[in-house]
């Protein structure tokens, strides 16, 4: 499978801990997202990444989250003291820049449940 | 805030063709429009993208109005499998950002047997 690839697809934690997740792109994509989606609602943008370096931030990013992308390559997401309000299913994507738009690859998403 | 409009659910009976129209009016001319689906618990599944010409893969045709206001996902044959919600995005609702797609609540389609 050479698809965008997370893990854990799914997590449950208890109010305060800390969690992590991995995303592994597609190979030669140099652009990567992470997005957040709550049951209902459509994707959210969180952050963007081209290569390693994080290009944008949403407001929706607390400083409970971060994001590194440390070699260009697999990123995590690390959700520091999590509360209720983080469950959610997180979402990685991948792209790579060419003249013709940008089309961006999702994976099929990590489920946090904060209990 | 700009958005693209779609209708938020649809029917069709399988093996006929899905016609899903959206509406972006504050679309510009170097702006894609972008539509994707996500079926039930899964992360979104590109389909197509256009600028202004109208364009067709193996998974559905996007025909594009000539003011690029509108456009319409056209699934030729749909399956069960077809069943999910469609987003229709225009870059418009990102500033004109290509990479932070703007979800809307998007198009509910059930495909009937």
């Amino acid at each position: 499978d050479t698809g965008v690839s997370q893990d854990p697809r799914h997590k449950i934690t208890k109010r305060g801990q800390n969690v992590t997740f991995r995303c592994d792109p597609i190979s030669e994509h140099n652009r990567l997202y992470w997005y957040r989606q709550t049951l209902g609602q459509g994707p959210e943008f969180l952050t963007y990444f081209q290569n390693e370096a994080q290009l944008e931030k949403s407001r929706l990013l607390s400083d409970r989250f971060s994001a590194e992308r440390p070699k260009g390559s697999f990123s995590t997401l690390e959700i520091q003291r999590t509360e209720q309000g983080d469950s959610a299913m997180y979402l990685c994507a991948s792209s790579r820049t060419t003249g013709t738009g940008n089309t961006i690859y999702f994976g099929e998403g990590s489920w946090l449940t904060v209990v | 805030d700009a958005k693209t409009t779609q209708p938020p659910s649809m029917d069709c009976a399988e093996g006929r063709a899905a016609n899903l129209p959206c509406n972006h009016s504050t679309i510009s001319g170097n702006e894609y429009v972008y539509w994707y689906r996500q079926i039930h618990s899964q992360g979104p599944q590109y389909i197509i993208h256009g600028l202004k010409n109208n364009e067709t893969n193996e998974m559905a045709s996007l025909i594009i109005t000539e003011d690029r206001k509108s456009s319409t996902l056209i699934l030729p044959h749909a399956t069960l499998r077809d069943t999910a919600v469609y987003y229709c995005i225009d870059t418009a609702n990102s500033g004109g950002s290509n990479y932070k797609l703007t979800f809307g609540k998007g198009t509910l389609l059930t495909v009937n047997p």
